[in-house]
């Protein structure tokens, strides 16, 4: 099947510096992938979509400024958390379509920790 | 806007019971419905993915199915196993490929 890695796994951060979080498919080319964050005992809320070669989605209430997403080539998308709060602290998954059949494949997430 | 809810929160059964667990969604005009299962601290692992136009989808123990007229799905589980323990949620898709996730069920099993 196909798969989607991210990296790191677990991240730790100080208040106020940025932190880039990579989503990769593996063995498929992503022209969509999908960047979600989800906090503890809650279900996933869709942030933004990212497309090759064009600029992010942004869902209602998500900060662009503070969420960058680049999505530079088919098999890579990258998130950048700017000016980390301790708020921010999450876990972010990303996931990718593959095809047309629109089925989702997710990454193993990564846990962002702001001090 | 679409709003996905999943009954129950919560679910303990002994092992070897066959269950049922159920999304619901409120806008049928949907373009695929998907089951996944998450454990603990884990990423998602897609378990069934049911096109608009089909009415089950089958993988080993589990079977899904789908009313989308009624806004319904069902995760069938036979033959419950201990590590089936875990969080399922249901995520429905539209054609623009975004998806919409229930709150998820919890379900346990006991040896």
């Amino acid at each position: 099947g196909a798969v989607v890695s991210q990296h790191p796994s677990w991240v730790i951060c100080k208040s106020g510096t940025s932190v880039k979080i990579e989503c990769r498919s593996l063995d498929f080319q992503a022209t969509t992938m999908f960047w979600y964050r989800q906090f503890p005992k809650q279900s996933l809320m869709l942030m933004a979509t990212s497309n090759e070669g064009s600029k992010a989605t942004y869902e209602q209430g998500v900060e662009k400024d503070k969420f960058l997403i680049n999505h530079a080539s088919l098999t890579l998308s990258t998130l950048t958390v700017t000016s980390a709060h301790p708020e921010d602290s999450s876990f972010y998954i990303c996931s990718a379509r593959s095809g047309s059949s629109y089925e989702q494949y997710f990454g193993p997430g990564t846990r962002l920790t702001v001090t | 806007k679409q709003e996905v809810t999943q009954i129950p929160a919560a679910l303990s059964v002994p092992e070897g019971e066959n269950l049922v667990l159920n999304c619901s969604f409120t806008d049928s005009a949907i373009y695929n419905l998907q089951w996944f299962r998450q454990d603990p601290g884990k990423g998602l692992t897609s378990l069934l993915l049911i096109q608009s136009s089909q009415r089950e989808q089958t993988s080993g123990r589990l079977n899904a199915s789908l009313d989308k007229s009624s806004g319904r799905s069902t995760l069938y589980i036979a033959a419950s196993q201990p590590g089936d323990s875990a969080t399922y949620l249901c995520a429905v898709n539209t054609n623009a490929g975004k998806s919409t996730f229930g709150d998820g069920t919890t379900l346990t099993v006991k040896p």
